[in-house]
């Protein structure tokens, strides 16, 4: 079975632009979460999908957006980019939502903001 | 959501078995414990999860104590391909909407 695959895989942007990360679920996986992830900060949630529905959002500016289509692929958008936003942004997908459930990690977008 | 408590690194040898401790305090009754391991520029990647005593895989033990205010994962024999961040989470069975949050970890060192 194919893992979680996201696209692209590394990123240049210059400040004030905006960009789209894509994220391919494993196959029957109806969950998929976002994390961006800093040497400073360490892993940070950023939201939960589940059934096209956001469940649940992390504590970040509403620049950063997301969405899932029906067959469960994901794609999160970041506007105005800022330098801060440089980061590695990983999704990760399960078959439901809860804490019971193993999270499949992707290779992650190393995005650079210039 | 449990607050999770973890050493911020640690350092072994070779062979040696490595015992991490995560504290989860304020754990709730339906929250399951579960340890991922993340190698640089890569996305984490599970190794066991618990709800309480002893679970075993080919990879780790994970030992939960009867009032499941701490787990222990265990790494038997480690070698130099275990280098990594090691981070425990606590979250919620079955409840949407429930972010699962990862703290700091603990990043263990492995040397010849």
């Amino acid at each position: 079975k194919a893992g979680v695959t996201q696209t692209p895989r590394y990123l240049i942007k210059t400040r004030g632009q905006q960009v789209t990360l894509s994220c391919s679920p494993i196959s029957g996986h109806r969950s998929v979460s976002w994390y961006q992830q800093t040497p400073g900060q360490g892993l940070q949630f950023l939201f939960e999908y589940f059934s096209e529905t956001q469940r649940n959002k992390g504590n970040f500016p509403g620049r950063f957006s997301g969405r899932q289509f029906s067959n469960s692929r994901s794609e999160m958008n970041v506007s105005t980019l800022e330098l801060g936003d440089s980061a590695l942004y990983l999704c990760a997908s399960s078959l439901g939502t809860g804490g019971q459930f193993e999270q499949f990690f992707g290779p992650g977008t190393r995005l650079t903001v210039l | 959501l449990a607050k999770t408590t973890q050493p911020i690194s640690m350092d072994s040898y070779e062979g040696q078995e490595v015992n991490i401790t995560c504290s989860h305090n304020n754990i709730a009754t339906n929250d399951y414990i579960t340890w991922y391991q993340q190698f640089p520029s890569q996305g984490p990647r599970f190794i066991i999860q618990g709800y309480k005593t002893k679970v075993t895989n080919e990879v780790a033990s994970l030992f939960i104590p009867a009032d499941r205010k701490s787990s222990t994962l265990s790494l038997p024999r480690v070698s130099l391909s275990d280098t990594a961040v090691y981070y425990c989470l606590v979250g919620p069975a079955n409840q949407a909407g429930t972010a699962l949050i990862f703290g700091k970890g603990t990043t263990l060192s492995v040397s010849s």
